[in-house]
């Protein structure tokens, strides 16, 4: 258990539907990434936000947005949702760099399998 | 643009055999290595990263890898696989500048036959 946490576990929803992932970092961790893992894509990065704000961007689509909240847990919106959408969404957590034998590492929840009929 | 490689899509090892899972990476300075492990309807586990220091790095379940820079290589290595091994297995690059995204290789399967 890497003390990341991810509800709900499965979704299942319709084309043009909206829907949201939520994320619980480890105790202390400001960081906290998305990340999405499809068949045809891989693992890729989507987005980073570190104590509230935003702090990196990938290959997120504009239907997608995230945020994260004073007490640092995140949501991953997911908007006007297609078919190409469905995947295995991960959220991981990191510590501060100025940690303790910080070493780069990011633990990563469970995901949330997300299937759009 | 960073990048990683694992040529390597699908492995097949006899229980008890070595292993060696191998990882290719492209990055302009000296990044953050990571070997993260995937079990089926699971999240990642990190096995074991290279930071820094010793180029031969222990993980946790065995498993050891090697940073060879001449040869942009971060090879995952365990002497006697168990079927438990049994995985998908990630190569991850990070930048040592800032805390920010992996870059993931496309995995590597690995399968035990007892």
């Amino acid at each position: 258990d890497s003390g990341v946490t991810q509800t709900p576990k499965h979704l299942i929803t319709a084309t043009g539907q909206r829907v949201t992932l939520r994320c619980s970092p480890r105790s202390g961790d400001l960081s906290v990434y998305w990340y999405q893992q499809s068949l045809d894509q891989g693992l890729q990065f989507l987005i980073q936000y570190y104590n509230g704000e935003e702090r990196a961007k990938g290959n997120i689509l504009e239907r997608f947005s995230a945020q994260q909240f004073p007490d640092l847990h995140s949501e991953l919106n997911l908007s006007s949702l297609e078919l190409g959408d469905s995947a295995l969404y991960f959220c991981a957590s990191s510590e501060p760099r100025l940690a303790v034998g910080w070493g780069g590492e990011q633990f990563f929840g469970p995901g949330t399998r997300l299937t759009v009929l | 643009a960073q990048s990683v490689t694992q040529p390597d899509i699908h492995i097949t090892v006899s229980e008890g055999a070595s292993l060696e899972l191998r990882c290719n990476y492209s990055y302009g300075a000296t990044p953050y290595l990571f070997w993260y492990v995937q079990s089926p309807g699971q999240g990642l586990q990190l096995l074991l990263k290279y930071f820094s220091g010793d180029t031969l790095v222990q993980g946790i379940k065995g498993f050891e890898a090697e940073f060879k820079r001449s040869q942009s290589s971060f090879n995952l290595r365990k002497p006697s696989v168990h079927w438990s091994d049994a995985a998908e297995y990630f190569c991850a690059v990070g930048p040592q500048s800032t805390a920010s995204k992996l870059t993931f290789g496309t995995g590597t399967r690995l399968q035990v036959t007892l």
